[in-house]
């Protein structure tokens, strides 16, 4: 079946703009995460979905970033202001339950010139 | 505080030797470890797993060992093919958070 994707593969943006990047979890899976991962470093915990609700937000570095999961499905990580060290890959997992197996998408690279 | 962390950054091989890749871990509460491997421009891929109930854990061509005393983990590949040849990271959780805790990674080079 189908795994997580993400959209798009690559996003070049400039400071001080906003951007999203979306991921489609896997078909079934209630739980979905966002993580951050910086060249040469393991992923970083941004958020976690438990369905519709945001379960853990703990990882957000600051208000500029907000994610949000309305139908239980399709998550949408939000970033406004954009500064160059938003500058990662943002990638996105989904496990069939809160204590599964975490299934990652191939990730959104964010360039902020 | 908590942290995952890796022996070495790099780990060269000759094709078809077995592969030993090591992983400290500092949080003693942490019950679930996993190890991903991730190729260039990809996303994590799930590997192996082991819960802290168990010690050891066999997959295809992979092995897990979890030493609970000393707070270690470990990656065993046997017979290592050139298609092996990626970051390797282990992460841990806790059942009290859903989240996982990566280690910086290790770069494995597998030589024809």
């Amino acid at each position: 079946g189908a795994g997580v994707s993400q959209t798009p593969s690559n996003k070049v943006t400039e400071k001080g703009k906003y951007v999203e990047l979306r991921c489609d979890p896997i078909s079934g899976h209630t739980a979905l995460y966002w993580y951050r991962q910086s060249l040469g470093q393991g992923p970083e915990f941004l958020i976690y979905f438990q369905g519709t609700g945001a379960a853990d937000d703990s990882g957000l570095p600051n208000d500029r970033f907000f994610a949000v999961r309305p139908e239980g499905s399709v998550s949408t990580l939000k970033i406004q202001r954009t500064e160059r060290g938003d500058s990662a890959v943002y990638l996105c997992a989904s496990s069939l339950t809160s204590a599964g197996t975490q299934y990652f998408g191939p990730g959104t690279r964010l360039t902020v010139l | 505080g908590e942290s995952v962390g890796l022996h070495l950054p790099t780990l060269s091989v000759q094709e078809g030797d077995n592969s030993i890749i090591n992983c400290a871990y500092s949080n003693s509460a942490s019950d679930y470890f996993i190890w991903y491997k991730q190729e260039s421009g990809k996303g994590p891929q799930f590997i192996i797993d082991i819960r802290s109930n168990m010690d050891k854990r066999q997959g295809q061509r992979v092995t897990v060992l979890l030493n609970k005393t000393v707070k270690h983990l470990s990656l065993q590949i046997a017979a290592t093919q050139p298609g092996d040849s990626a970051v390797y990271f282990c992460a841990e959780k806790n059942g009290a958070n859903s989240k996982l805790t990566f280690g910086k990674g290790i770069t494995l080079s597998v030589r024809p």
